[in-house]
């Protein structure tokens, strides 16, 4: 059973330009959440992908968006880098209607905004 | 408004000797408790639960508590061991696959 994975590991970006982070979610989930864990913060929910659309978001702004692929793997994507998007993100993904689904997370991708 | 609040941003315990970790919350529509464990460079590793209509949870070394009326859970690990120092997040959610909402954070370490 392959976990969760995601690329790349480390990204640095400066402002104003735009990134992608991918994520591969474990074998056998059809549900992909995305958070961004600030320095010295809890990881903080961004939104949900289900079947291949949104599925809930969290309180950020339209410029992150994201898709999920028919394998059920997911792409975050930030337009307009801002410093405050250096972060931690986080991929985690689940089984809709499992009942209890305790969501499985990738190690993350560490972005740099200078 | 953070609704999840770990108050102790850090822990230090003896090995062999029990870690008790907090955690407040104060939505109560919250249904469903989490404990997730993260080393550095990793991700979160899920590590235990509670559902609102139990009031304790074991497995192992590990034991959560739930109190609903304080809106307050524990998380204890006896005994403590040198490769549990880690950042103990504490999360929650209402019913169904909704988003997890987590507290700060409580690094703990275990001192041999």
């Amino acid at each position: 059973e392959t976990g969760v994975t995601q690329s790349p590991t480390h990204l640095i970006k400066t402002r104003g330009q735009q990134v992608t982070l991918r994520c591969s979610s474990q074998s056998g989930h059809n549900t992909v959440s995305w958070y961004q864990q600030a320095l010295g913060q809890g990881p903080q929910f961004i939104f949900q992908y289900y079947r291949e659309e949104e599925n809930g978001r969290g309180n950020f702004p339209p410029r992150f968006s994201g898709l999920q692929f028919p394998n059920y793997s997911s792409e975050l994507n930030v337009n307009a880098l801002e410093l405050d998007d250096s972060a931690l993100y986080l991929c985690a993904s689940s089984l809709q209607g499992s009942g209890y689904n305790e969501q499985f997370f990738g190690p993350g991708t560490r972005l740099t905004v200078l | 408004d953070q609704q999840v609040k770990q108050n102790s941003p850090s822990l230090s315990v003896q090995e062999g000797r029990i870690s008790i970790l907090n955690c407040d919350y104060t939505n109560s529509m919250f249904d469903y408790f989490l404990w997730y464990k993260k080393y550095p460079a990793e991700g979160p590793t899920f590590l235990i639960s509670i559902s609102s209509i139990k009031d304790k949870n074991e497995d192992g070394r590990f034991t959560v508590f739930l109190n609903k009326s304080a809106k307050h859970l524990s998380l204890h690990i006896v005994p403590s061991q040198p490769g549990d120092s880690a950042v103990y997040f504490c999360a929650a959610r209402d019913s169904g696959n909704t988003p997890l909402v987590f507290g700060k954070g409580t690094r703990l370490s275990v001192i041999a």
